[in-house]
Parts: structure tokens; sequence; C-alpha cells
């Protein structure tokens, strides 16, 4: 099985600040990598699919890149509403698919 | 709108039986596979089955498999997921989900384009 990790686990940051997120998969996955953003309560929502990819109506403040084993969710510069919990997907090992722990990002 | 919505959580002694349900609305539910994916309180997300959009294939994780089954009906637009032999480590918050794709550069991507808000289930003596 293809394990994901995401680091940092959490972390803090202001409104305005440039935040990245790293996905590590334990096999070289291509570009089947997606970002999901889930707030406190709420179901996920897509940000980004095909590792750099960004979904309809999505800022584009967000951006991703990577491929192989390494990625990165960027947001270019925090907004109030940016505050959430992250997670990476796999969709290389599709009918599966494995998630990252997430990644908090809090003020 | 394209929604998904949840239903037929609930509390349930282990061992006992639920059948949740999933209605699709604003979309044609038939051509698309769909997920169930699950969340315990304070973790994270966790895959827990799919199936094909005629059925023709339905897929677990091992954590699920011979207790859980996936079923669809493309009249109604309604996924389910019954599941037996139910154990506390089942318990969480399920979400059903569509599964999307987009081809570039001759790769078929796949992801979690609609999700619904979810239903508890709860597993407790």
């Amino acid at each position: 099985d293809i394990q994901m990790t995401q680091s940092p686990s959490s972390l803090s940051a202001s409104v305005g600040d440039g935040v990245t997120i790293t996905c590590r998969a334990s096999q070289s996955i291509s570009r089947y990598l997606n970002w999901y953003q889930q707030k406190s309560g709420k179901a996920p929502k897509l940000l980004i699919y095909a590792a750099s990819s960004l979904q309809s109506g999505v800022p584009s403040r967000f951006s991703g890149s990577g491929s192989g084993t390494e990625f990165t969710l960027t947001i270019s510069s925090l907004q109030p509403e940016d505050f959430a919990t992250y997670y990476c997907q796999e969709s290389y090992s599709t009918p599966s698919c494995t998630f990252g722990q997430g990644t908090k990002v809090e003020i | 709108e394209e929604r998904l919505v949840e239903s037929g959580g609930g509390s349930v002694q282990p061992g006992g039986s639920l059948r949740l349900s999933c209605v699709a609305s604003g979309f044609t539910f038939s051509p698309y596979w769909m997920y169930w994916v699950r969340q315990a309180a304070g973790k994270g997300l966790v895959w827990v089955s799919r199936i094909n959009s005629d059925m023709s294939g339905a897929y677990y994780a091992d954590s699920v498999k011979g207790r859980f089954t996936i079923s669809r009906d493309n009249d109604k637009g309604t996924l389910y997921l019954q599941m037996n032999s139910l154990r506390a480590e089942d318990t969480a918050v399920y979400y059903c989900a569509r599964s999307e794709y987009q081809l570039l550069s001759g790769h078929y991507y796949y992801y979690l384009d609609v999700w619904g808000k979810g239903t508890t289930v709860i597993v407790s003596s």
C-alpha cells in the first residue's frame, strides 16, 4: 500500500503570509495527487487535482506542484477563510486511494 | 447545484447493522464512480469503498471487506452502504463522494469533486 506523509502536521501563520505544505508518497505516483481543504465540521473541498491543476472556482492563490514522490501545496497569501486542514490524496492506486494525515493551518 | 445528501447514520451496538444512503441531485448520477470515505473524530480521511458506474465492480478497504457492501440504484440516483458486524472502530462520519476525471497528456486523473455533508455512525454498547 502507498503511504502518504504530510508535513508539517500543523502550522501557525498570519493573514497575508505565504504557506507551503509538503506531501510525500512512499513510492512514485507520477502526478496522481490531489489536494483538499476541510473546514471544521464540513466536508472536504477539492482544490487541486493532477498535482497542479486548479479546480474550477478555487482562488488562484492556491497552487500545487511536484511529481513522483514529493508534492507541495502553496497558498500565496493567506486569507481568513483559508484557515483549515489540508489533505493530500493519491489516486495512483485507484480504485483505492490514500489520504495524507492532514495539515492544520492555524492563526 | 450538484449535491450529495447522506442519511441513515445513527447509534448501534457492536455487531449491529446500518444502511447508509446518499442521494444525488443536480447532476446525472449514472455515469460516475462513487466513493464512501470516513473520518473518525479528530482523525483524517480514510477510503472505505468504491463502486463503478454500472456496478461492474465494487472495491473495499481491508478493514471493512466482508462486512460492508456498496451498491447503487442509478434510476433513483442513490448510493448505498450496507454495514454489518459493526465494530467500535467503525465509528466515524461517513461521506459519499463523486469521482470525476480529466484526461491530461494521455493519462486519466481521478479526483473526488463533489462531497456530501456526511452522516455520523456511532458504534457503542
